[in-house]
């Protein structure tokens, strides 16, 4: 069973610029959420979808958006690039939307740097 | 404002010996809580994880306790292995979903 897929694991941009973010569960799996990681604060939730309706969001502007797909895929989008945002991006998805007592499975992040 | 704590940064043990890392919570609504290991360049993965229901989950060479009363919980490895050094995150759920994760705490075990 394939695990969470994220691409592109490397991303470069200029501040300014926008950039988008793709996060392919695992198969079966309707949850995806994601997840900002920079050094000191842990993983900080951005939001989660749940057969294509966001269900919830952190506390992130609305630089930050997202959308998923009918097949579960999801994207997101930053746009209007800062310095601030160069981070680790982590993707989850789960069979069910969290808080259900579900485990979540992340991929191996989208590592974008802001120049 | 944290709901979810862990106070260590870092810590430093002995392979064989016990690694008990902790996790403090605020939210008394959280009735879920999970444990994530990872590597650098890597996502996390899950661990184990415990319902609000029960005080301890065992697999394996590790086991959560929760202390609800006292809002915390704590991992403990035995015996710990060199494999096992990567930053250990906790995390919690309530009904409204989503997981909140603590800062982490960098686990080193020396051969």
């Amino acid at each position: 069973k394939a695990g969470v897929t994220q691409t592109p694991r490397y991303l470069i941009k200029t501040r300014g610029q926008q950039v988008t973010l793709s996060c392919s569960p695992i198969s079966g799996h309707r949850s995806v959420s994601w997840y900002q990681q920079t050094p000191g604060q842990g993983l900080q939730f951005l939001f989660e979808y749940f057969s294509e309706t966001q269900r919830n969001k952190g506390n992130f502007p609305g630089r930050f958006s997202g959308r998923q797909f009918s097949n579960s895929r999801s994207e997101m989008n930053v746009s209007t690039l800062e310095l601030g945002d160069s981070a680790l991006y982590l993707c989850a998805s789960s069979l069910m939307f969290t808080g259900v007592d579900t485990e979540a499975f992340f991929g191996q992040g989208t590592r974008l740097t802001v120049v | 404002d944290q709901q979810v704590k862990q106070n260590s940064p870092s810590l430093s043990v002995q392979e064989g010996r016990i690694s008990i890392l902790n996790c403090d919570y605020t939210n008394s609504m959280f009735d879920y809580f999970l444990w994530y290991k990872k590597y650098p360049a890597e996502g996390p993965t899950f661990l184990i994880s415990i319902s609000s229901i029960k005080d301890k989950n065992e697999d394996g060479r590790f086991t959560v306790f929760l202390n609800k009363s006292a809002k915390h919980l704590s991992l403990h490895i035995v015996p710990s292995q060199p494999g096992d050094s990567a930053v250990y995150f906790c995390a919690a759920s309530g009904s409204q979903g989503n997981l909140i994760f603590g800062k982490g705490t960098k686990l080193s075990v020396k051969p």
